[in-house]
């Protein structure tokens, strides 16, 4: 079964330290591994996907299937930063949708 | 607007009562899903659509019904709710495609008294 799990309900940091948010799954096949963020009083948006290596401001994540991991990384956080975050999991099968983790609320203080 | 559009965006009602939640997509996609987002829960899905049929229903309660008449509407028919059933009802299409990321709406809160 797929499962994803975010360790953390809420993270602070302070303006300017770095920040990890922490992704790990369960998928029994090859999976396809998203973040989104929802923004105070906005919607739920992809902020980066796996496959496609990029980096989405300032964010990064790298898919480590040893470690069945797909953490969030940015070197130095941002008051806009703060925000809901959400790793999510999908199997290679175009039918098959997202499951999401719990979210982990990041909240930067000036 | 373009993308997403769910309405209404506040919804209050009785037990008894019987209400349908509306998603309109304007992206071109031809998958929807109901999810419904708890407090104390992740994201949960509920229903899933493709090309207009549905291919998934996470057992949920047969008092929600839903409708995908064609492939940019999506209903969630409400009848005779429960307290616990008060969440946030998030609508989202997508391409049926490999990556294909979700595209969500702001979602419907719904309270039920």
């Amino acid at each position: 079964a797929q499962r994803v799990t975010q360790p953390e309900k809420l993270l602070s940091v302070f303006k300017g330290a770095p920040v990890e948010l922490k992704c790990n799954y369960s998928y029994s096949g090859s999976p396809e591994l998203f973040w989104y963020v929802q923004y105070s009083r906005q919607r739920l948006q992809l902020l980066l996907r796996h496959i496609s290596r990029e980096s989405i401001k300032g964010f990064t994540a790298d898919l480590n299937k040893g470690e069945t991991s797909f953490h969030l990384k940015k070197p130095f956080a941002q008051e806009e930063d703060s925000a809901m975050y959400y790793c999510a999991l999908s199997g290679l099968s175009g039918n098959t949708p997202l499951v999401f983790g719990k979210g982990t609320r990041l909240s930067v203080i000036a | 607007e373009t993308g997403v559009t769910q309405t209404p965006r506040h919804l209050v009602m009785g037990m008894t009562n019987k209400k349908s939640l509306k998603c309109e997509q304007h992206l071109g996609h031809n998958a929807m899903y109901w999810y419904k987002q708890s407090a104390k829960k992740p994201l949960e899905l509920m229903f899933v659509y493709s090309l207009e049929e549905r291919v998934e229903n996470n057992s949920v309660p047969s008092r929600f019904s839903p409708e995908c008449p064609n492939s940019s509407h999506l209903f969630l028919h409400l009848h005779t709710l429960q307290p616990e059933d008060s969440a946030l009802y998030l609508c989202a299409s997508s391409q049926v495609v490999v990556d294909s990321p979700l595209h969500f709406g702001n979602g419907t809160r719904l309270t039920v008294t």
